[in-house]
Parts: C-alpha cells; structure tokens; sequence
C-alpha cells in the first residue's frame, strides 16, 4: 500500500526566511497531494495542493513542487511569519474513493 | 457558517465502556470520514461514507462502528474502549471525495483509562 514518509519532523527557521518540508510517497499511482496547516487545539486546514499533471503550484507565500519521476513533492514557505507556526502535513491520494495516506507531520517554529 | 460540529470536545472513558462521537455537517457534502491523530503519527483514517446509507473501512476501523443515515450526520461508536483508542479523532467532510479538499472539525480528545 501507499507509504508517505515527511522530513523534517520539526523545522526551526528565523521569521522572514524560507521553509521547505519534503515529503516522498510510494505508489506510483497517486495522483492528489495536498498540504494541510494544523494550528494548536483546531482541526487541519487546506493550504494548497496539486495534481500530478501539475509539476509546481504558488499561492502567494506558499508553493508545492512535484516530481513524479522522483516520487517526491515539498512544501515552500517564503518570507515566513509567525502566524506560520503550526504542524503541517503532506498526503496522497490516488483517487476519489480510494484511501488518503497523510505524512507523520512536521512542527514548524517561527523564530523572532 | 459552522461547518463541521464535534461533539464532545473531550472526554474520559473507563475500559470496557462504550460511546458515541458525533459529527455533523452544514455543508450538504456528500462525502464524510473520521480520523485519528496519536501524536507524531499523523491522521489514520477509521472510516469513511460517500453518502447517505454507505459505509466503508479506512486504515483503522478495528473497534469502532458508523452509520450514515442522514448526510448531515455521522457518528462514530465505539464499543468495548481500550486503551489503544486513547487519541484525537477528527470528523471531516468533502464535496467530491479523497482527492478533493477536506474539510475538518475542531477535532475530540478522547482518554481510556
């Protein structure tokens, strides 16, 4: 079955530099990745995701690249903020009624 | 615009005791799931429902139960608590399915002593 392995398991960054979370999965049949921001005591939220005929999507700050050949996608945060704090998860899909495998998650701390 | 509704927000369960997590949605999405988060291990899916009246196992579904009668709501029961059922469960809901957005409650803190 699918495996999604996510690095780093805690990233420190100072404020205004760039973050980046990798994450690999296995089954080459995935084809849905979204990125999900998870804030202290809420439930996880949407940030972006992409779709495997897509190598790279940006929205504002953030922006995921894909490499299928590679089996990899990452997460990129510019100009990070301190209301970037937070655990962040990556995930695969293969398909709308099929599961959805989520990485093991990665802490994010925004240093001033 | 409530979205997703858990309840209850926390609560302690002795072993061997049963309860009901309840979810409901405002968002008339066909698709709804329940999750679990331990800590450093992410979101293992326990079950999920593509609409009214249809159910099926995700990753995880040993010890737990769901129903779907209505698309609004959907319980999550487990029987007999253990231990190993000591987690966060989130409910969540989405308008097309897994490989679409989802959106998730506040989530439930649940302890089996």
């Amino acid at each position: 079955g699918e495996n999604v392995e996510q690095h780093p398991s805690t990233l420190s960054v100072q404020e205004g530099d760039s973050a980046v979370i990798k994450c690999t999965y296995s089954d080459s049949a995935s084809n849905y990745f979204p990125w999900y921001k998870q804030e202290l005591g809420k439930g996880p939220q949407l940030i972006i995701d992409i779709r495997s005929n897509v190598g790279e999507k940006k929205d504002q700050r953030i922006a995921v690249t894909l490499n299928k050949t590679a089996k990899h996608f990452s997460l990129h945060i510019t100009e990070t903020q301190p209301e970037d704090s937070a655990v962040y998860f990556c995930a695969a899909s293969r398909g709308r009624d099929d599961k959805i495998i989520f990485g093991k998650g990665t802490r994010l701390h925004i240093l001033p | 615009n409530a979205g997703v509704t858990q309840t209850p927000k926390f609560r302690i369960l002795k072993i061997g005791q049963s309860m009901t997590l309840q979810c409901t949605q405002d968002m008339n999405h066909n698709y709804m799931y329940w999750y679990r988060q331990d800590p450093g291990m992410g979101l293992k899916l326990i079950y999920y429902s593509v609409g009214a009246g249809i159910t099926d196992k995700g990753e995880v579904p040993n010890g737990y139960n769901v129903s779907r009668s209505t698309t609004e709501d959907f319980p999550l029961r487990l029987e007999l608590a253990a231990p190993s059922q000591t987690s966060v469960y989130f409910c969540a809901s989405s308008p097309k399915g897994l490989n679409t957005e989802a959106f998730f409650g506040q989530g439930t803190r649940l302890t089996v002593v």
